[in-house]
């Protein structure tokens, strides 16, 4: 079993340009969360989704969209990108109350 | 809103040397987890604790959980390079959205050899 996987590893883009990060467990686990760590500011949720259907803003969703599309993947999505988004991105998953279980991350420069 | 401070943000010991991070919750606890994250790597889940007065052991590693679930220690046994990495606390987000985590900052734990 692969876990949590993320692509890609590292981007580079340009403000204004546009990507999607994905994200896809083969873990069978109805939630799904998007993180981003940044220094000195710990992590910070920016959207997750409940189950497959469903969608909810996090702390700091302004900037990013997502999208659930089946209960394996779950992507975000930035529609312009901002140096303010420079940032390491992490997926995670959960099963109920249980441990939260993470990707290994997507390391975003936005220039 | 709840937040967990965690302390010291930096540690560097000796290779042998006993450690101790400690994490602390503006609100009482009901699931308290510790993960390490390695650069440019994911979280790795180390323990979780609910119950006060909990404990709980990986090899040199222990975690701990106060009576009163505000605060959480780990404990690390004669230190080695490869527990080198950052140290995040988690706590259950009763406040926020449903089922998320919120974490500490982070402890960076250099180790020497």
């Amino acid at each position: 079993n692969a876990g949590v996987t993320q692509t890609p590893k590292f981007q580079v883009l340009k403000t204004g340009q546009s990507m999607t990060l994905q994200c896809a467990q083969d873990m069978n686990h109805n939630s799904m969360y998007w993180y981003r760590q940044d220094p000195g500011m710990g992590l910070r949720l920016i959207y997750y989704s409940a189950s497959e259907g469903t969608t909810d803003k996090g702390e700091v969703p302004n900037g990013y969209n997502v999208s659930r599309l089946n209960k394996r993947e779950f992507s975000l999505r930035l529609e312009s990108a901002a140096p303010s988004q420079t940032s390491v991105y992490f997926c995670a998953t959960r099963r109920g109350l249980e441990t939260q279980y993470f990707g290994p991350g997507t390391r975003l420069l936005v220039l | 809103s709840q937040e967990l401070e965690q302390s010291p943000q930096s540690l560097i010991v000796q290779e042998g040397k006993n450690l101790t991070i400690n994490c602390t919750s503006s609100k009482t606890l009901y699931g308290l987890y510790w993960y390490k994250q390695k650069y440019g790597e994911g979280l790795i889940f180390l323990m979780m604790l609910q119950k006060g007065g909990e404990e709980k052991s990986h090899e040199k590693i222990t975690a701990k959980l106060d009576e009163k679930k505000q605060q959480s220690s780990l404990h690390i046994t004669a230190s080695q390079p490869s527990h080198a990495g950052i140290y995040l606390c988690g706590a259950e987000n009763y406040g926020g959205s449903q089922g998320n985590l919120i974490f500490g900052k982070g402890t960076k734990l250099s180790v020497k050899p």
